[in-house]
This record gives C-alpha cells, sequence and structure tokens, in this order.
C-alpha cells in the first residue's frame, strides 16, 4: 500500500524557517517524481513544487521561488521542502504528492502538514 | 505560466441529475489534464488524467472531454457522495503545473 507522512509543520514566526518531510513507502521512491502541493485556508489548491526522480529537474511556483527549496534522498524514501522566509500567505495545509505514471497528474497524497506563519 | 480558470465558482444540482463542470487554460495544454475531487477533511483524489482517462476505481458516471484550451468534468446521475470540490489542473510542462480555483458542487 502506498503511503506518504508529511511531518514538520508548525507554528511559525514571519521570516523564519522551517523543514518539511514526506517519508514514503509503497513503491519504488527512486522511479518516481514528487511534488509538493498546498492549500490555504478558504482557497484552493497550489502547486508548490516538483522534483524529478533524479533530482536534476526542479522547479517552483512564483509565488515561492528563492525562499523555498525542494530535495530528495532516495535511500532514505524521503522528500523534502525547505521554507525559509516565510510569510503570513504561505500559511496552509502542505500535501506531498505523488507522479502518476510519466507525470500525469498525482494519483498519490499524504494527509498534509499544517504550517501556520504568525506573530 | 499557464492560468486555469474554472467555472462556476459554486454550482448547485440536485441528487441524481448531472453536473457538467468547465476549466479553460490561458494556452492550449494539449490532452495534459487532470480532474480531482476533494472532499472536506481529505486529500484530493485523481479523478481524470489524459482529459478523457477515468483513474482506477473512479465510476462511470465521471466523464472527462476536451482538449486544447476547453475542458469539460461531466457527472451523470450525481449520488450523494458525489457533493465536494473539483479541481481541473494541467501537466503540460513538467512538473510546472497549475491548478484551476476550483468549483464547488453543492445540494441543490
Amino acid at each position: 500500500e502506498v503511503q506518504l507522512v508529511e511531518s514538520g509543520g508548525g507554528l511559525v514566526q514571519p521570516g523564519r524557517s522551517l523543514r518539511l518531510s514526506c517519508a514514503a513507502s509503497g513503491f519504488t521512491f527512486e522511479n518516481y517524481g514528487m511534488h509538493w502541493v498546498r492549500r490555504a485556508p478558504g482557497k484552493g489548491l497550489e502547486w508548490v513544487s516538483g522534483i524529478s526522480w533524479d533530482s536534476r529537474t526542479i522547479k517552483y511556483a512564483d509565488s515561492v521561488k528563492g525562499r523555498f527549496t525542494t530535495s530528495r534522498d532516495n535511500g532514505e524514501n524521503s522528500l523534502y521542502l525547505q521554507m525559509n522566509s516565510l510569510r503570513a500567505e504561505d500559511t496552509a495545509l502542505y500535501y506531498c504528492t505523488k507522479d502518476f505514471a510519466s507525470g500525469m497528474g498525482f494519483d498519490y497524497w499524504g494527509p498534509g502538514a499544517l504550517v501556520t506563519v504568525s506573530s | 505560466e499557464i492560468v486555469m480558470t474554472q467555472s462556476p465558482a459554486t454550482l448547485s444540482v440536485s441528487p441524481g441529475e448531472r453536473a457538467t463542470l468547465s476549466c479553460r487554460a490561458s494556452q492550449s495544454v494539449s490532452s495534459n489534464l487532470a480532474w480531482y475531487q476533494q472532499k472536506l477533511g481529505q486529500a484530493p483524489r485523481l479523478l481524470i488524467y489524459g482529459a478523457s482517462t477515468r483513474a482506477t476505481g473512479i465510476p462511470v458516471r465521471f466523464t472527462g472531454s476536451g482538449s486544447g484550451t476547453e475542458f469539460t468534468l461531466t457527472i451523470s446521475s450525481l449520488q450523494s457522495e458525489d457533493f465536494a470540490v473539483y479541481y481541473c489542473q494541467q501537466y503540460n510542462n513538467w512538473p510546472s503545473y497549475t491548478f484551476g480555483q476550483g468549483t464547488k458542487l453543492e445540494i441543490k
């Protein structure tokens, strides 16, 4: 059974940093692209970042470019999101997602990690 | 960046009736479009990929159509469990994806 479990969320002050992790199991992690998606309170889904299976391609939404860094450790079956210079508008539930096939959407999602940026 | 626009924002339909949801892309995404369903307190679920192919386990009452810039998700004979928020997503430029803002399907 495929499982994605996010961790590392919490309350953080504006300007500070936070690192999310996603532990993957039930599939061959190193074969798939992975992504981060967020949903802010009262808003819709926003794609945040995607990383190829070999980490050679990493892309970010304009809203987080230069502040967030995505990485992965295929030996540990883990995905990471380093979030720096956090803003109130980064407050959201952050989902870890798995590419479906060779990138035709997301077939598995974690339950999400809540990040709240507030003083 | 490709902008995805969904309409309407809210759709009120009675159980047993048909619902039609629309999604428009700011530029062609070919058939690189997916639909998701999200219920309150749950993660989204993949319904349709490739604009018209149902994902594993998705009932046949869900039908996706369209290509290029205009897409439609049709749910025939709405069931109580279908009332949720629906999102379209383009994946034309992997791994840079974008979602529409969502359509809330509510009971009339």
